[in-house]
């Protein structure tokens, strides 16, 4: 298995909602990442989990949580969410470590905040 | 000055042309150097790697390096219209002297190639 997989491929959510995003890898990868991207726009940090544990909060607000409860999964908790945070959201892994730091993005999902 | 910058685009060849995308970086100790294509609506898709100086080939496409001008370009010969797409230039940046880094990209250059 060598992709990042990424549920849900849409979704769609009010302002009151909690939902959660979620991002699978099978490749032995120690370090996840979730990225923001606007249309038009590049990929933006949010968070990066190396070896299940939070190294890396780029100033994300609080309505966003993220959670990797082992060293194939990771979430993305959404609660109270903006309309300005409809995006697209963009999971990627890599092997951990040093040297070589080849970055793999999983389909994303298109995320409506109404 | 951009951490990671681009030639703006966007950036129209004719098939079968080379097209040539720059990108210059402004962390002289970087070490690892991307090139991701993003065709519209699908996610960033790797598909060139370069961590020295000099050029790497891979089918149609070449990367090339020059540290010393913190400078990295991709070139693709024999263009098709099926490279029309999005290129970010991506490089791997110190993140608080963290092993995993951080990745930093350019704001993309979009290429049409036109048959």
């Amino acid at each position: 298995d060598t992709e990042v997989t990424q549920t849900p491929k849409h979704l769609v959510m009010g302002m009151t909602n909690k939902k959660s995003l979620k991002c699978e890898q099978h490749m032995g990868h120690r370090a996840m990442y979730w990225y923001k991207q606007k249309a038009k726009k590049p990929p933006e940090l949010m968070f990066v989990y190396s070896y299940e544990k939070l190294s890396i909060n780029e100033s994300v607000p609080s309505r966003f949580s993220p959670e990797c409860p082992n060293s194939s999964l990771l979430n993305l908790h959404l609660h109270a969410l903006q309309p300005e945070d409809s995006a697209l959201y963009l999971c990627a892994s890599k092997p951990g470590g040093q040297g070589y730091n080849e970055q793999f993005f999983g389909p994303g999902t298109r995320l409506t905040v109404l | 000055q951009k951490e990671v910058e681009q030639n703006s685009g966007p950036l129209s060849v004719p098939e079968g042309a080379i097209a040539s995308l720059n990108c210059t970086y402004s962390d002289r100790v970087s070490q690892s150097f991307f090139w991701y294509r993003q065709y519209s609506g699908k996610s960033p898709e790797l598909i060139m790697s370069i961590y020295s100086n000099g050029d790497k080939e891979d089918g149609r496409f070449t990367a090339q390096l020059n540290k010393a001008s913190q400078y990295v370009s991709l070139l693709i010969r024999d263009s098709q219209p099926s490279d029309s797409a999005t290129y970010l230039c991506a490089v791997n940046m110190r993140a608080g002297g963290t092993s995993y880094g951080k990745l930093t990209f350019g704001q993309g250059t979009i290429l049409t190639v036109h048959p």
